[in-house]
């Protein structure tokens, strides 16, 4: 079983549609859960950070963590054109000592006008 | 503004010839790292640092050196650079090593 899955896509939604994203994972020590938001030939940048179950908002985002099921989810409300990128989830270890995040795959979002 | 800067952005070069990237941050991170990003196996640690001083090993770490001489620096050295290390290369820094990373904006090395 892979630690981290992550469909890739390519997902296309129409603008103003509710995007869901999603990532399952199989490490119980992962304590550390986030959402990053990578642009073509941009670096991963941070949207959502959080260590505990249950919803996390941030303006048309939400993020989503499931312990018990190993399953985290991003949504993303009233989604704009300029959404369009790849979201990576991405873990920790608890501690996490080595500080070495272990990211999914990617999936690709395209958002159409 | 808070970044993390990485040079060259693009690099074209022969196998065999030493070459460092560097990275550059303005946060005063104690955590910085390196990570490769290769289709279909994503983004994988190359090397880690916990301070000035402290560094070690990731999950890729074949073929890479790193040094940490300053808080806000942390290049990546590749001695004697082979094909397999062609990739696009980020650099990231955190506050501790349980806090979110900030990347580079990538450096994407060709190996001929």
């Amino acid at each position: 079983q892979k630690e981290v899955e992550q469909d890739p896509g390519p997902l296309s939604v129409p603008e103003g549609a509710i995007v869901s994203l999603n990532c399952t994972y199989s490490n119980s020590a992962f304590q550390y859960f986030m959402w990053y938001r990578q642009y073509s030939r941009k670096g991963p940048e941070l949207l959502m950070y959080t260590y505990s179950s249950g919803n996390k908002e941030d303006g048309r985002f939400t993020a989503q963590v499931d312990k018990s099921s190993k399953y985290i989810s991003l949504f993303i409300r009233d989604s704009q054109p300029s959404d369009s990128a790849t979201y990576l989830c991405a873990f920790l270890n608890y501690g996490g000592s080595q500080g070495n995040l272990i990211f999914g795959k990617g999936t690709k979002l395209s958002v159409k006008p | 503004e808070a970044q993390v800067t990485q040079n060259p952005r693009y690099l074209i070069t022969v196998t065999g010839k030493k070459l460092t990237v560097t990275c550059s941050q303005n946060m005063n991170h104690e955590y910085m790292s390196w990570y490769r990003q290769d289709p279909g196996l994503g983004l994988r640690q190359i090397y880690y640092s916990m301070n000035v001083e402290v560094t070690d090993k990731g999950d890729v770490p074949e073929g890479y050196k790193v040094s940490r001489k300053e808080k806000r620096n942390f290049p990546l050295i590749l001695e004697s650079p082979s094909p397999n290390q062609t990739s696009l290369y980020f650099c990231a820094s955190g506050r501790k090593s349980n806090q979110p990373q900030h990347f580079g904006d990538g450096t994407r090395l060709s190996i001929l």
